[in-house]
């Protein structure tokens, strides 16, 4: 099944503390992208990636790294958490590029991660 | 004032009844209008887009833009409580580019049976 697999679901933990959270698609996609959604203020980019080795910065990139070393897996790194960190956080992946006028570049999310940091 | 604006709801409509959920947006060279809809617990999925101006129909589902007002609607005929969900639309210059995607705040749609 194509997918794109989030873990952990669900994190509480402390400030400072240093997490990951991990993100893998199977369908060979070049994009990869992560956004945090809060209430009234839906979905805002984090990081994304246009293939390996290649990131960018999105709308909030601060406090977050990313990495991309393989195609299939877009780490999201909390270096030292903060409560304004709490959020549910969701991975997502596209085709790079889409040739002719057939259809939209489909995003396809993961479940996503509810993290709770304290 | 932000780029997408999107009433956040609840709306709460009987079974059975048309749901129009709107957007309207300020930046008048985005071409590519998209829905998505967002079961509780899960991620967002394209329900449908649209390109420019006009409609566009599947099933029970109705995207309408008016690229003039800066105003794009969904309308759901013959709404179902499996209907229930957070809708949210997206828009972008190009289809390239999904970095580019602006999105709105999502209205939480509730059917009651």
């Amino acid at each position: 099944e194509a997918q794109v697999t989030q873990n952990p679901r669900y994190l509480i933990t402390v400030t400072g503390k240093k997490l990951t959270v991990t993100c893998s698609q199977n369908m060979n996609h070049e994009y990869m992208s992560w956004y945090r959604q809060d209430p009234g203020l839906g979905l805002r980019q984090i990081y994304y990636s246009m293939n390996v080795e290649v990131t960018d910065k999105g709308d909030v990139p601060e406090g977050y790294k990313v990495s991309r070393k393989e195609k299939r897996n877009f780490p999201l790194i909390l270096e030292s958490p903060s409560p304004n960190q709490t959020s549910l956080y969701f991975c997502a992946s596209s085709l790079s590029i889409v040739t002719g006028s057939s259809g939209a570049n489909v995003l396809t999310f993961g479940a996503g991660s509810r993290l709770t940091v304290l | 004032q932000k780029e997408v604006e999107q009433d956040p709801g609840p709306l709460s409509v009987p079974e059975g009844a048309i749901v129009s959920l709107n957007c309207t947006y300020s930046n008048s060279a985005f071409q590519y209008f998209m829905w998505y809809r967002q079961y509780s617990r899960k991620g967002p999925e394209l329900l449908m887009y649209t390109y420019s101006s006009g409609n566009k129909e599947d099933g029970r589902f109705t995207a309408q833009v008016d690229k003039s007002s800066k105003y794009i609607s969904l309308f759901i005929r013959d709404s179902q409580p499996s209907d229930s969900a957070t809708y949210l639309c997206a828009m972008t210059l190009n289809m390239d580019s999904n970095y580019q995607l602006i999105w709105g705040a999502g209205t939480k749609l509730i059917i009651k049976p």
